[in-house]
């Protein structure tokens, strides 16, 4: 089983639509968490960090849920701007011995007119 | 504004060549990652460095090596090229951990797109 999973779409959706993502991780210890969106021959820029309480950045709204151990995305009226493939990224946290982040393969999402 | 730079958008070589791939930062990091990423299989852990002269393997090490010798700056080195290291290199950086012990997010560089004939 990977560590991090995610549905690799394509999600195809209409301008104006709510969306949603999950990403399954398998370390019960991770600690830290991360949305990246990643544009086609483009590097991962950082979209929100999630927090335990949740939080909410604009029509971005990114939860935690430690005992399904899963992370979800949300993203309200969607736009055509938001096309891209979106990264989730989990970290053990486990001292110097595992710095790097863990990332997903990536959802793709198209939004279309 | 955190910025990470990678020496080459493109670069073409041969098999059997030396490559270096290089990476700076200019936000005093710590820490410093090497990935690549390839198609269905997303972005893969080569090795990574939390400090000078330290580094330690990710997920798929073999066939790279790596050098940091100063703090801004760290290098991916290609031995001995390969036509299946032809792939997006990227490299990343993030701080020190926080308080909570969780670590912060990286940041990555624009990416080398390596095609090794």
């Amino acid at each position: 089983r990977k560590e991090v999973e995610q549905d690799p779409g394509p999600f195809n959706v209409p301008e104006g639509a709510t969306v949603a993502f999950n990403c399954t991780y398998s370390n019960s210890a991770s600690q830290s968490f991360f949305w990246y969106r990643q544009d086609c021959r483009k590097e991962p820029k950082l979209l929100m960090s999630v927090y335990s309480s949740g939080n909410e950045d604009g029509r971005f709204t990114a939860q935690l849920n430690r005992a399904s151990q899963y992370i979800s995305l949300l993203i309200r009226d969607s736009k055509l701007s938001d096309s891209a493939t979106y990264l989730c990224a989990v970290n053990i946290g486990t001292g110097t011995g595992r710095r790097a982040l863990t990332f997903g393969s990536g959802t793709r999402l198209q939004v279309q007119p | 504004d955190v910025k990470v730079t990678q020496s080459s958008r493109y670069l073409v070589k041969r098999t059997g060549e030396k490559v270096f791939l290089e990476c700076v930062q200019d936000m005093d990091h710590e820490n410093m990652f090497w990935y690549r990423q390839d198609p269905g299989l997303g972005l893969r852990l080569i090795y990574f460095s939390y400090d000078v002269k330290m580094k330690e393997k990710g997920d798929i090490p073999e066939g790279y090596s790596v050098s940091r010798e100063k703090k801004e700056r760290f290098s991916l080195i290609l031995e001995s090229a390969s036509t299946n290291q032809t792939s997006m290199y990227l490299c990343a950086s993030s701080s020190s951990p926080n308080r909570g012990g969780g670590y912060n997010e990286q940041f990555f560089g624009p990416g080398t797109r390596l095609t090794v004939l």
